[in-house]
């Protein structure tokens, strides 16, 4: 019973390398989301996605692009890495928004030096 | 806008209760949660609140109050595992979710 796998766990890049983040449920959840958490801020939302081959723009999503291809996974990329986007990314999914808890993966770090 | 206000950090004793409180201002009201967070982990869904009242789970209970943007977590017999960030969470009338920072919550023996 995996939930939402992430991966990979940990990664440092260096200023304008790319990477792909990997979010995978098993849940058949319609919704999924890309979060990112700093340090006394609240989660900000990057991107979501409604169901399988939609996404919509979050709250911080410069700099960053989605992808869902399969309902089951929600990939999250950057382009040209930048220090500022030093965090720890959550994906989550739920089967409603409205009243539905979010189920979280374990987090990936990311550093960018 | 959209804001969530919670305390940074408590400190509460080993047995005792606390009471962890959230004021909220969004447009429009579909919801109040509450996740817990340990150090390095993922949040984790404590409770759902969207009528006015308390919701009771075990240890773990939740107050909402819409026409006041106020809702509270408290609990009870509190052990160390309690040690967490909580987060208190509004939903908007767009089904938004808006998060606060987190109550960093410390338990001492």
């Amino acid at each position: 019973n995996a939930g939402v796998t992430q991966t990979p766990k940990f990664q440092v890049l260096k200023t304008g390398q790319s990477m792909t983040l990997l979010c995978a449920q098993d849940m058949n959840h319609e919704y999924m989301y890309w979060y990112r958490q700093d340090p006394g801020m609240g989660l900000r939302l990057i991107h979501y996605s409604v169901g399988e081959g939609t996404t919509a723009k979050g709250e911080v999503p410069d700099g960053y692009n989605v992808s869902r291809l399969k309902k089951q996974n929600f990939l999250l990329g950057l382009e040209s890495a930048a220090p500022s986007q030093t965090s720890v990314y959550f994906c989550a999914s739920s089967r409603l928004p409205e009243g539905g808890e979010l189920f979280f993966g374990e987090g990936s770090r990311l550093t960018v030096l | 806008g959209q804001n969530i206000d919670q305390p940074t950090e408590m400190t509460a004793t080993e047995g005792a209760i606390v009471q962890i409180n959230c004021t909220y201002q969004t447009s429009g009201f579909n919801g109040l949660f509450w996740y817990q967070q340990h150090a390095g982990e993922a949040p984790t869904f404590l409770s759902y609140n969207v009528l006015d009242g308390l919701e009771e789970k075990g240890r773990f209970s939740s107050f909402l109050s819409r026409s006041k943007g106020y809702s509270y977590l408290l609990l009870k017999e509190l052990q160390m595992k309690d040690s967490a960030s909580y987060l208190c969470v509004a939903m908007d009338s767009n089904y938004q979710l808006i998060w606060g920072a987190g109550t960093k919550l410390i338990i001492k023996p």
